[in-house]
């Protein structure tokens, strides 16, 4: 079953702007994961961020972890076009039938305009 | 050098055809995966495998079949397909088939059942 959702399905915004995405779920997770698929690609992981661990950083993106909401968000800042892409988080379900594997939300596409 | 690589890129083939999608990976990974992508992106998980365990999603027919000849390479097949089959498939794979470890994902192949 689908586990994680993100937020907004679509977002559009101007070369410099933030951009912020959010990402729900439902059960106990071990972590959360962010990938980016630019169009007719694979998936690129981003950033991970354990579940004991409330905010992580990695160049231009910001991570945050709300387990008490089961909720993620991912910000990029000072945006760049090449930055357009889909944008999806994966959670593993903690214990239950997930085995480990990661589920994937329906992701975010994210468009920025030069 | 590609980490993960899928051939084909694209297969196109009529109902009721057996086709087979090829998958390696040159990481030294220990744990491959199949993913399907539907046309509104939701990214789904079809088998994991390692050479210990190889874990089916329920929801997967038994007329997909994932074949390993070996620790770098995770083969799909697929019997009888059908029209519902259409979607790009993504392999992966990642360390020690942990989800605290990021998954790295192949080009895609997209497969059109006419």
């Amino acid at each position: 079953s689908q586990q994680g959702e993100e937020d907004p399905q679509a977002l559009s915004i101007q070369e410099g702007e933030n951009a912020t995405m959010n990402c729900s779920y439902k059960t106990s997770i071990n972590n959360l994961q962010w990938y980016r698929q630019n169009s007719g690609r694979g998936l690129v992981h981003l950033i991970l961020i354990r579940s004991n661990e409330r905010e992580k950083h990695s160049g231009r993106l910001r991570v945050t972890l709300d387990t008490s909401k089961k909720s993620s968000s991912l910000l990029i800042t000072a945006s760049r076009a090449a930055d357009t892409a889909s944008y999806f988080c994966a959670t593993d379900a903690r214990g239950g039938g997930s085995q480990g594997n990661l589920i994937f939300g329906k992701g975010t596409k994210l468009s920025v305009k030069p | 050098d590609t980490a993960v690589s899928q051939t084909p890129k694209y297969l196109v083939t009529q109902m009721g055809n057996d086709k087979s999608i090829k998958c390696e990976q040159n990481l030294g990974h220990d744990t491959m995966y199949w993913y399907k992508q539907d046309s509104k992106k939701f990214l789904k998980i079809m088998f994991s495998y390692n050479n210990k365990e190889l874990i089916i999603n329920e929801t997967v027919p038994n007329r997909f079949s994932p074949k390993s000849p070996d620790k770098a390479h995770l083969n799909l097949h697929i019997n009888s397909l059908e029209l519902g089959d259409s979607a790009v498939y993504f392999c992966a794979s990642s360390l020690r088939g942990f989800s605290y470890n990021e998954q790295f994902f192949g080009p895609g192949t997209r497969l059109t059942v006419l």
